[in-house]
């Protein structure tokens, strides 16, 4: 089945306890994307990338790592988390160069809370 | 830059045809109109995409009138599994640029779509 994964699906941390956010997708799409949700401010982008080591910043991408070694997965990082950033996280992904019908596939997000 | 505007909510009741109106007076030539549904704690899911008159699947369809400066999403007979948020993205598909720098696809605040039994 064509998908993008996340894991994990809920985190609870303490502040400053570096994390790493899982992504990875089976479909060989070569754009790859985060997003943060928070309400009344819809969703964000945090980082994308266009293709392997092609990575570039989204709106907010201040406190976020991120990398693209392999073409399947793009962890995110946060090397020291705030309270700030605790948020409804998704991973997305798409071709690139292609009029396709079937836009950007998503993950079934990442709660993460940090305390 | 095509901004979009949506009305941040509509309420129908089951069964009923909805229509919800997205406009983007400044799109251009080579952008294309696409719809997300997203429902609470799930990520967005792509419903419908066009790029001028009328596009029809199995979920909705999509009207563009000739100026292309506004699209409406039309579901027929709405259920209660439809209560979600619809997005209208407008951007050059082929360059993943939705109004940003490539690559940034932008969501605006959608429209809450309530269905009542």
């Amino acid at each position: 089945e064509a998908q993008v994964t996340q894991n994990p699906r809920y985190l609870i941390t303490v502040t400053g306890k570096k994390l790493t956010v899982t992504c990875s997708q089976n479909m060989n799409h070569e754009y790859m994307s985060w997003y943060r949700q928070d309400p009344g401010l819809g969703l964000r982008q945090i980082y994308y990338s266009m293709n392997v080591e092609v990575t570039d910043k989204g709106d907010v991408p201040e406190g976020y790592k991120v990398s693209r070694k392999e073409k399947r997965n793009f962890p995110l990082i946060l090397e020291s988390p705030s309270p700030n950033q605790t948020s409804l996280y998704f991973c997305a992904s798409s071709r690139l160069n292609n009029r396709d019908s079937y836009g950007y596939t998503f993950g079934s997000g990442t709660r993460l809370t940090v305390v | 830059l095509a901004k979009t505007t949506q009305p941040i909510s509509m309420d129908s009741y089951e069964g009923q045809e909805v229509n919800i109106t997205c406009s983007h007076n400044n799109i251009a030539t080579n952008d294309y109109i696409t719809w997300y549904q997203q429902f609470p704690s799930q990520g967005p899911r792509f419903i419908i995409q066009g790029y001028k008159t009328k596009v029809t699947n199995e979920v909705a369809s999509l009207f563009i009138p000739a100026d292309r400066k506004s699209s409406t999403l039309s579901l027929p007979r709405v259920s209660l599994s439809d209560t979600a948020v619809y997005y209208c993205l407008v951007g050059d598909v082929y360059r993943r640029n939705y109004g940003g720098s490539q690559g940034n696809l932008i969501f605006g605040k959608g429209t809450k779509l309530s269905v009542k039994p």
